[in-house]
């Protein structure tokens, strides 16, 4: 079965900081993983995704996150975060027909 | 591009009424799966419609259920509501064979009371 575990489920952090937001899954096949963002009333955003290559992959907005096969994990990272990143952050995983598992997300909360 | 619309953006209905619920892909794109967000939980996948049948379905009962058009648009229906119903309720259209990319509409903010 495929399921996804963001372990952190609210991350307050200081403006211009880093923050690393962890998200680890579950699966017996390959798969593909993303991280989507979701803004106040609104739907989701893609912030990146990793399908195939290159482990670290690179995001809009600064986000880069690194794929983990070992340690099952994709966890999402940015250098310095701004004010306009808060948001709810979802990873999620899609292993068939484009059928997305989404973890219960992690609120980034940056604080002037 | 106008990407995926959803409409109505909200909507109030009481226990037991039915509901329904539209959902345009983006241009070009072939497949369209519905989510429901309640609050404080990530999206759940409810079915996924591609060439006007169901493909795949989630854990949801039967009261849930679609229809996609030949123009790949859709419609999620409910019927007898429950309160448990309420949710954000969330459309994604993708492209077979191309990237999993999947685009989300704003979603429709359904309340049941």
């Amino acid at each position: 079965a495929q399921s996804v575990t963001q372990l952190d489920s609210q991350v307050p952090v200081f403006e211009e900081a880093p923050v690393e937001l962890r998200c680890n899954y579950s699966s017996s096949v390959s798969v593909y993983l993303f991280w989507y963002v979701q803004y106040p009333n609104q739907g989701l955003q893609l912030l990146l995704k990793y399908l195939s290559g290159s482990t670290l992959v690179k995001g809009i907005n600064g986000f880069e996150a690194e794929f983990n096969k070992s340690q099952t994990s994709f966890h999402l990272r940015k250098p310095s975060v701004h004010i306009s990143d808060t948001a709810e952050y979802f990873c999620a995983v899609v292993y068939n027909f484009n059928k997305f598992y989404f973890g219960s997300g992690t609120k980034l909360n940056v604080k002037p | 591009d106008a990407g995926v619309t959803q409409s109505p953006t909200h909507l109030i209905k009481t226990r037991g009424q039915q509901v329904t619920l539209r959902c345009s892909p983006k241009s070009g794109h072939d497949t369209v799966s519905w989510y429901q967000q309640a609050l404080g939980q990530g999206p759940q996948f409810i079915f996924q419609y591609y060439e006007e049948e169901e493909r795949q379905r989630g854990n949801f009962p039967d009261r849930f259920s679609g229809h996609q058009f030949p123009n790949y648009s859709s419609e999620l229906n409910v019927n007898a509501l429950l309160l448990g119903d309420s949710a954000l309720y969330l459309c994604a259209s993708t492209k077979t064979g191309v990237g999993f990319e999947a685009f989300f509409g704003q979603g429709t903010r359904l309340t049941v009371v």
